[in-house]
């Protein structure tokens, strides 16, 4: 069967450090692959997209970055983060051939 | 444009009460639209899809494509219903991407 692993958890950051979450799938190939930001009150907001290795999308400019260097590696980057970066950050995948998207245990990162 | 409207941020409902919770969407085509739901430290999930046409955890949802809604909707709503709830709409192109509406927290009352 199919999981996906977020990590970390949960992460504290000072504003001007880098970041680093990574997500990755088991049981599947080629997945379709997402970074959301789930913003208190705003609802799930899509940062980026991937539909293959080295293929990304940006849904929204932004202080972020994304990149996927293996199939099922999906990478979320900033060189320096902000206060606004904080918030619940969730990946998903899904077969590409349905729609249903499957979505990881999320990182909660905070910027102070 | 796309996009999905929940116009309620929190509804709150005692036990055994009926439930509506609404989605509105915005789309050029024939849309494909689903329900996703986050229970209290679990995952998001799917909930329900508009296409499968059917009834989970008592809950349905019908498309009406005259006003653009498909609101979720259950008769006799449970304590173990109170979760997150986000409506969500299939977007145009093949990268299969999701727009999620801002989410009903829904809260159910013994």
């Amino acid at each position: 069967s199919q999981t996906i692993h977020q990590w970390p958890a949960t992460l504290v950051q000072p504003v001007g450090s880098p970041l680093s979450l990574e997500c990755t799938v088991e049981g599947t190939s080629n997945p379709n692959l997402y970074w959301y930001r789930q913003a208190a009150g705003r609802g799930l907001q899509l940062l980026f997209y991937s539909v293959g290795i080295g293929q990304i999308s940006s849904e929204v400019p932004q202080n972020l970055s994304a990149s996927r260097p293996q199939d099922r590696q999906f990478i979320l980057s900033s060189k320096k983060l902000l206060l606004s970066d904080s918030g619940f950050y969730l990946c998903a995948w899904s077969p590409g051939l349905t729609n249903e998207q499957f979505f990881g245990p999320g990182t909660r990162l905070t910027v102070l | 444009a796309q996009r999905v409207t929940q116009p309620e941020k929190l509804l709150s409902v005692f036990k055994g009460a009926p439930v509506e919770l609404k989605c509105n969407y915005s789309y050029s085509g024939s849309p494909e639209l689903f329900w996703y739901v986050q229970y209290s430290r679990q995952r998001l999930q799917l909930l329900l899809r508009h296409i499968s046409r059917e009834s989970i955890k008592g809950f349905t949802a019908d498309l009406n494509k005259g006003e653009t809604s498909f609101h979720l909707k259950k008769p006799f709503a449970q304590e173990e219903d109170s979760a997150m709830y986000y409506c969500a709409l299939l977007g145009m192109d093949s990268s299969y991407k999701l727009i999620f509406g801002s989410g009903t927290r829904l809260l159910v009352r013994p």
